[in-house]
């Protein structure tokens, strides 16, 4: 399984763009990364994923290296209502476990105000 | 749609006592999962389900049952409670095998004493 790498925490200003960085190296060519947040003492809400190509949705835009060992999730304007512990996640494509997703330690952003 | 929803929100358990908790889902998901998050440890998977009628262990499984006699319940049984089970439990759904996105219930609290 790829693993992946995310700072631990990062602080934002309210209305600017939050850019949070993830390294997954080891990355095989079939493994898709995924983005998920939580909220304090909520459950996990997904986010965006992709492949090789940058992705964008109503919520974030998600830019993905060349060589595919690091990515950026972005968001534009973050609120006070985006403080949370956000997720970068490599799906498992293994067989019957593609079923799973390993969730790491996250980066904590909060954001300010 | 109501989504994912769990009950109990919260729980405190003696250690010894059983109890289920329960899990629903409104969207015909075939995918369903059940999760535990403790500080520093992210979310680690107990069980899951690829559809009614088939489950399967994940990474955590010892201390807990599962059954999916519909598409829309996956209740989590624990045997005999332990203090080591005092979690937070997160239930999750999604569409299939082709289906990346997973959606999680709000968690139940449990608290073994």
């Amino acid at each position: 399984d790829a693993k992946t790498t995310q700072p631990p925490s990062m602080d934002c200003a309210e209305g600017r763009a939050a850019n949070l960085p993830c390294n997954h190296s080891t990355i095989s060519g079939n493994e898709y990364v995924y983005w998920y947040r939580q909220i304090h003492s909520q459950g996990p809400q997904y986010i965006i994923h992709g492949l090789k190509n940058n992705e964008t949705n109503e919520m974030a835009s998600l830019i993905i290296t060349e060589d595919r060992k690091s990515s950026t999730l972005i968001l534009p304007h973050a609120t006070l209502r985006d403080t949370a512990v956000y997720y970068c996640i490599v799906r498992l494509n293994s067989g019957g476990s593609n079923y799973k997703l390993t969730f790491g330690k996250g980066t904590l952003l909060t954001v300010n105000p | 749609n109501a989504g994912v929803t769990q009950t109990p929100k919260f729980q405190v358990l003696k250690t010894g006592q059983s109890m289920t908790l329960q899990c629903a889902q409104d969207m015909n998901h075939e995918y369903m999962s059940w999760y535990r998050q403790d500080p520093g440890m992210g979310l680690r998977l107990i069980h899951y389900s690829v559809g009614a009628g088939i489950t399967d262990q994940g990474e955590v499984p010892n201390g807990y049952n599962v059954s999916r006699s519909t598409t829309e319940d996956f209740p989590l049984r624990l045997l005999s409670a332990a203090p080591s089970q005092t979690s937070v439990y997160f239930c999750a759904s999604r569409a299939g095998r082709h289906q990346e996105t997973q959606y999680f219930g709000p968690g139940t609290r449990l608290l073994v004493l």
